[in-house]
């Protein structure tokens, strides 16, 4: 039992570059978030999912996409990156409403 | 639109003291749920404790209580005997019953160092 795991675990872009950041969890969580944390700050919300094929944006959605295909994985897209979407990325998943949420190790993004 | 405020952004204790972080929040909610994470320097975000308003018992885990005050919308973490394994940042959070989402708003954090 893995919990929620992401990946990369650290990512250098150029402005303007794609990419997907990875998150995954083995506990069949219907519930699914995506996180952002700037320095010295708490974590804001950007996108979440309460199940397969049902996704809606959080507080931050701007810059990013997410899908729901399946109840395992919860991938975030960034069509093109920008500077101000450098931060530390985390998922976190749970059972249902107002469960606890657990959270994955993080990605670092760095985008120049 | 809720906001979580931590006062303390940092702050420092001897191994085996108690140490206490203060948190307020304000909601026109009635029914809510608190919790505290840590994140120690590895960045994993670990549940420390979770509360429920509508329960007025303080919820404890081991070493870690909380004194959760409706009326003044406060909710304290107390760490006793504190050690150095404790050291990280921690966030405490607000999520409201009626909330499709699950959605956590976090305040901006307390930084705890224990001393040996």
């Amino acid at each position: 039992n893995a919990g929620v795991t992401q990946t990369p675990k650290f990512q250098v872009l150029k402005t303007g570059q794609s990419m997907t950041l990875q998150c995954a969890q083995d506990m069949n969580h219907e519930y699914m978030s995506w996180y952002r944390q700037d320095p010295g700050m708490g974590l804001r919300l950007i996108h979440y999912s309460v199940g397969a094929g049902i996704t809606d944006q959080g507080e931050v959605p701007n810059g990013y996409n997410v899908s729901r295909s399946t109840t395992e994985d919860f991938p975030l897209r960034l069509l093109s990156a920008a500077p101000s979407q450098t931060s530390v990325y985390f998922c976190a998943s749970s059972r249902g409403p107002l469960e606890t949420q657990y959270f994955g190790p993080g990605t670092r993004l760095l985008v120049l | 639109a809720q906001t979580v405020t931590q006062s303390q952004p940092e702050m420092s204790v001897q191994e085996a003291e108690t140490v206490t972080l203060s948190c307020t929040y304000d909601t026109s909610e009635n029914n809510y749920y608190l919790f505290w994470y840590k994140q120690p320097p590895s960045r994993q975000m670990i549940l420390v404790i979770r509360q429920e308003a509508y329960k007025q018992q303080n919820a404890t885990e081991n070493r870690f209580s909380v004194n959760f005050q409706k009326a003044a919308k406060s909710f304290s973490l107390k760490i006793s005997d504190s050690q150095l394994g404790d050291t990280a940042m921690y966030f405490c959070a607000f999520m409201k019953q009626n909330n499709a989402g699950n959605m956590l708003t976090f305040g901006g954090g307390t930084r705890l160092m224990v001393k040996p």
